[in-house]
């Protein structure tokens, strides 16, 4: 079964840093993996996603992810954080083969100060 | 374009009370419908998840029930509320295939007393 980690419940980050969240999966079969954004008593907002081809995925609000099948990773960064990146960010994953079924890992909230 | 609403955004029930929490989508046809549960640091946990009128599948056992009457309306309900089914929770929907997107609801906050 495919599960994801998130390392680092909060990340903290001063405005124009760079941000960078971290994600692993865990999946036996080639993933369809996903970055998805909550602000405060939101739902969630897809941020970006990866399915095939090119490995490093542009989103909205000027991020990026990018797939390393070897590390099985797929970490988000955004070059220069804004006061507005403050939420928390999910990062999923689901299987190509069948019913779509997302697994999501706990979540990395971003804090950003001025 | 699509859209989903759910309603209401917040509610507070005594323990013991039934719950009927409402979504529903337009502008498709025939999209896969899927009921969340989030809890402060544990992410998002699967409740039920529907790929068309009344197929339901469960994913936790619990005291919450699903139901889908039209192609794009999606209830959770319970008969008893327990003070652990409080609460934010979330209604999805996707199409296939697998590689695209769920797309979610502003979910409803949910305070059992």
């Amino acid at each position: 079964a495919q599960s994801v980690t998130q390392l680092g419940s909060h990340v903290s980050v001063s405005e124009g840093a760079l941000v960078l969240l971290r994600c692993n999966y865990s999946s036996s079969v080639p993933p369809y993996l996903f970055w998805y954004v909550q602000y405060p008593n939101q739902g969630l907002q897809l941020l970006l996603k990866y399915t095939t081809g090119a490995t490093l995925v542009k989103g909205i609000n000027g991020f990026e992810a990018e797939f390393k099948k070897s590390e099985t990773s797929f970490h988000l960064t955004k070059p220069s954080a804004h006061m507005s990146d403050a939420a928390e960010y999910f990062c999923a994953v689901t299987l190509n083969t069948g019913f779509q079924k997302l697994v999501f890992g706990t979540g990395t909230r971003l804090l950003v100060s001025p | 374009s699509q859209t989903i609403h759910q309603w209401p955004a917040t509610l507070v029930q005594p323990v013991g009370s039934p719950l009927s929490l409402e979504c529903t989508v337009e502008g498709t046809s025939n999209p896969n419908l899927y009921w969340y549960r989030q809890a402060a640091g544990r992410g998002l946990q699967l409740l039920f998840y529907s790929v068309g009128i009344g197929q339901i599948s469960s994913e936790v056992p619990q005291n919450l029930s699903a139901s889908r009457p039209q192609d794009r309306q999606f209830i959770l309900s319970s008969k008893k509320l327990l003070l652990s089914d409080s609460g934010f929770y979330l209604c999805a929907w996707s199409v296939p295939p697998s590689n695209q997107p769920q797309h979610f609801g502003d979910g409803t906050r949910l305070s059992i007393l």
